[in-house]
């Protein structure tokens, strides 16, 4: 089965501390691995995928096979990260199977 | 930027009613999508559709689901006879590859089933 799990849904920080979202997945195959983000008011975007090893505004997701995990790290939160965070899974039919959610919450 | 539009933003609508879902994806776009959100859970795979017909349709996408590309542009989703559980945001997505696995999404399309 594949299954993408967060396990909290709401991470709230302090400007300037660092920031770990969790993120484990189920999949028998080569999963591909994807952050998305969804600021308030605003539609869901890609903010990183596991494939092309980059860092977005700061953040850095690396896929651990074998704990299946693609946690997502910033080592000093801004306020402007404040958003809901979705890891997501592509499998081999193209479908993206997306996490539950977790709110990040960065306080002044 | 070109972006995925989707109306109406909010609709209510009795039990039993049809509702269609529009969607405008960015115009180069080949492959497309449907998502919806139930309130506090998960965003959800409904059905992918790519060359005018379905790719994949998940167990959620019944018969009471359908969707269409009427003229080269619109994507439609169409519930037929609406059920209390089909109030969630639904989300339209699209993307003119598979390669890079990105999906851009719309703002969503809020359906309150009364």
């Amino acid at each position: 089965a594949q299954r993408v799990t967060q396990p909290e849904k709401l991470l709230s920080v302090f400007k300037g501390a660092p920031v770990e979202l969790k993120c484990n997945y189920s999949y028998s195959g080569s999963p591909e691995l994807f952050w998305y983000v969804q600021y308030s008011r605003q539609r869901l975007q890609l903010l990183l995928r596991h494939i092309s090893r980059e860092s977005i505004k700061g953040f850095t997701a690396d896929l651990n096979k074998g704990e299946t995990s693609f946690h997502l790290k910033k080592p000093f939160a801004q306020e402007e990260d404040s958003a809901m965070y979705y890891c997501a899974l592509r499998g081999a039919t193209n479908k993206l199977i997306f996490g539950t959610g977790t709110l990040l919450a960065v306080q002044p | 930027e070109p972006e995925v539009t989707q109306t109406p933003s909010h609709q209510v609508t009795q039990m039993g009613q049809e509702v269609i879902l529009r969607c405008v994806p960015i115009s180069n776009h080949l492959y497309f999508y449907w998502y919806r959100q139930i309130l506090g859970q998960k965003v959800e795979f409904l059905v992918s559709f790519y060359n005018n017909e379905i790719s994949e349709k998940s167990e959620i996408f019944d018969d009471q689901f359908s969707v269409e590309r009427p003229d080269g542009s619109n994507f439609t989703l169409k519930i037929r006879s609406t059920k209390l559980e089909d109030s969630a945001m639904y989300f339209c997505a699209s993307t003119g590859t598979l390669m890079t696995g990105e999906l851009f999404f719309g703002e969503g399309s809020r359906l309150t089933v009364l």
